[in-house]
């Protein structure tokens, strides 16, 4: 059982397309962490938000984490071909450990 | 390159046979972490060592067990090994035993196949 959803599953929009992927959970979490995951590699760390209610922008990328830190949602402006890929957010805890939700497959159209 | 290494990158073996997954984190980091990677299960925490000693087990069955040594790599061993074992196993490390405060820096994977 997954303690984060991630939605959507699936995601394909075309080059120049903005996107949004959401992970929500019923459990409060220390910190979320998104992370994008290439076939054949492991996945890498995209940001970490530990304050409910903070926004980080990378670039093209916004992250949000939501007010009880239950949820984040991440968002891409403008997408290119290199944003292809699986993202994963992932939940801290007291008890050292890092949930990973399911993933959100986004494949970008040139 | 991450920094975290994992070896081997591909593994077959025979049901009912005992492998050994090896990670070498990234220098200077203190804490390594195990997953598995399946696609009808996503990706699920294992094991927890921090600076040799076990911190928090997750998901993992009574036939797979693990250690850090005192250089601070890790092994993942698997025995008794059945179809349903077929995954890619992750090894992540960090520099402490944060509360996932901590980004976790992943290695390339080893992808194991039970026949």
């Amino acid at each position: 059982t997954q303690l984060l959803e991630q939605s959507p599953q699936f995601l394909s929009i075309q080059e120049g397309e903005n996107l949004t992927v959401y992970c929500n959970s019923s459990s409060v979490f220390s910190s979320l962490q998104w992370y994008r995951q290439e076939p054949g590699e492991g996945p890498v760390l995209l940001v970490t938000v530990v304050t409910g209610g903070e926004v980080k922008k990378l670039k093209r990328l916004t992250f949000q984490f939501g007010d009880a830190r239950k949820d984040s949602s991440l968002h891409i402006t403008a997408a290119q071909p290199g944003d292809t890929g699986l993202y994963l957010c992932a939940g801290g805890s007291n008890d050292y450990k890092l949930s990973f939700g399911a993933g959100t497959t986004v494949t970008v159209r040139a | 390159d991450s920094g975290v290494t994992q070896t081997p990158k591909h593994l077959i073996t025979a049901t009912g046979q005992r492998v050994t997954l090896r990670c070498s984190p990234r220098s200077g980091d203190l804490s390594v972490y195990w997953y598995q990677q399946s696609l009808d299960q996503g990706l699920q925490f294992l094991i927890h060592y921090y600076n040799g000693e076990e911190r928090a087990k997750g998901n993992i069955l009574e036939r797979f067990s693990a250690q850090q040594f005192p250089d601070l790599h890790s092994e993942l061993n698997l025995s008794s090994l059945e179809l349903g074992d077929s995954a890619l196993y992750f090894c992540a490390s960090s520099p402490r035993q944060g509360r996932g405060n901590y980004g976790y820096t992943f290695g390339s994977g080893t992808r194991l196949t039970v026949v």
